[in-house]
């Protein structure tokens, strides 16, 4: 597709499971981001990859959290021992080089800790 | 203090009306200024983006960028109740994350 694509669309998941969110940026962007929007709140940042370079894992908010992404491909989002506190929509996004600025959002993941 | 700062409103207008949608932020070193508008249960998606300081049009929507007083704004003209969605600023240093502001809920009343 076009666009930046993300899956599952909704996931609800028990507390204390651990959960996979995956997202297909943009072919040929190099960077790609994570944000947080907890409900009706911004976008906290998560994480940034860019091309080859060190991600910028500044944002996550705890050990529980981590990101992957080979290459300039498929980024996955991974919450180990879900808490109530991680539900949010997880929001990607993915730039080029040449446009980093003007970054592309996925429609999100809906996380739902019950 | 947060880096950037928004009012979240809600702000309602009537159809028509000028509306101005304003972000603060304190680090000096972002250069590059972002407006994005997301409707509800979608993704953000990029309205205006503006290096430095100065304005930018595009149809209905005006950016200005101040960074003497580290203060950006947004205008849309002859508002439209398609136009009823939440305003998010973002700002950046460079190749780097992006910053955004908490959002502006707007409602534009027919």
């Amino acid at each position: 597709g076009a666009g930046v694509s993300q899956s599952p669309s909704n996931k609800v998941t028990e507390k204390g499971k651990d959960v996979e969110l995956r997202c297909d940026p943009i072919s040929g962007h190099t960077a790609l981001y994570w944000y947080r929007q907890r409900l009706g709140q911004g976008l906290e940042f998560l994480i940034y990859f860019q091309g080859n370079s060190a991600p910028d894992k500044s944002g996550l908010p705890s050990d529980r959290f981590s990101a992957e992404r080979t290459g300039e491909s498929v980024s996955t989002l991974t919450i180990q021992r879900t808490q109530q506190e991680d539900s949010a929509v997880y929001l990607c996004a993915s730039s080029s080089s040449t446009g980093w600025a003007e970054a592309f959002f996925g429609q999100g993941t809906r996380l739902t800790v019950v | 203090q947060k880096e950037v700062e928004q009012d979240p409103g809600p702000l309602s207008v009537p159809e028509g009306a000028i509306v101005s949608l304003n972000c603060t932020y304190s680090n000096s070193a972002f250069q590059y200024f972002m407006w994005y508008r997301q409707y509800s249960r979608k993704g953000p998606e990029l309205l205006m983006y503006t290096y430095s300081s100065g304005n930018k049009e595009d149809g209905r929507f005006t950016a200005q960028v101040d960074k003497s007083s580290k203060y950006i704004s947004l205008f849309i003209r002859d508002s439209q109740p398609s136009d009823s969605a939440t305003y998010l600023c973002a700002m950046s240093q460079g190749a780097q994350k992006l910053v955004f502001g908490q959002g502006t809920r707007l409602t534009i009343n027919p």
